[in-house]
């Protein structure tokens, strides 16, 4: 069975600071992909960035990026020049290649303060 | 644009009621999906579907029931509200193609006390 490991229940960082998020995962497949969604206050969940686990290269969108360690089994979520509207709960996900369940992590609420 | 919404975004029921949940895309996605989501525990997948009719179980189906007869509408129905079942409700949506990473869409909840 997978399993999803976010360590950080919360966390907070002062704008245009970086944070990082950490998540582990637990596989023995070696076919899978990487999220991590975005959930902010009263608002819908939103895919903020993915990561294909065959790929070296670790996934880029603006100021979101990823560490992708795939021997460690470890998926981070960087977050440069943090700013107010990235307060939200961030979930790391994973699923399994050819199959449609993504089993999610318990989330990091990140607190960005002026 | 994907849109996913959900019929409540809060909802007030009663020990032992009969509650119904309805999900509605406007994207022609085949799988559609039911989480509840709790403090602590993340998102925990309910029931599922890949297509009218057809559903398959998640990881917590128990006091749950779903129902597909369309295919952009996905209903949850808690067929004796207990105490137990209160939590937030999420619709997800995504298109179904082999092989390939296609995000999930969600609708923006519903919050469901059971008093």
């Amino acid at each position: 069975a997978q399993t999803v490991t976010q360590s950080q229940p919360e966390m907070s960082v002062q704008e245009a600071e970086t944070v990082t998020l950490s998540c582990t995962y637990d596989t023995s497949e070696s076919n899978y992909y990487l999220f991590w969604y975005k959930q902010p206050p009263s608002r819908q969940m939103i895919l903020v960035i993915r990561q294909e686990a065959y790929k070296q290269q670790n996934a880029t969108e603006n100021r979101f990026s990823v560490n992708f360690q795939k021997a460690a089994k470890s998926f981070s979520l960087k977050i440069s020049d943090s700013q107010l509207g990235d307060t939200a709960m961030y979930f790391c996900a994973f699923k399994v290649y050819n199959t449609d369940k993504l089993i999610f992590g318990t989330g990091t609420r990140l607190q960005v303060f002026p | 644009d994907v849109k996913v919404t959900q019929s409540s975004r809060y909802l007030v029921k009663r020990t032992g009621e009969k509650v119904f949940l309805e999900c509605v895309q406007d994207m022609d996605h085949e799988n559609m999906f039911w989480y509840r989501q709790d403090p602590g525990l993340g998102l925990r997948l309910i029931y599922f579907s890949y297509d009218v009719k057809m559903k398959e179980k998640g990881d917590i189906p128990e006091g749950y029931s779903v129902s597909r007869e369309k295919k952009e509408r996905f209903s949850l129905i808690l067929e004796s509200a207990s105490t137990n079942q209160t939590s937030m409700y999420l619709c997800a949506t995504h298109y179904m193609t082999s092989g390939t990473y296609n995000e999930q869409f969600f609708g923006p909840g519903t919050r469901l006390t059971v008093l």
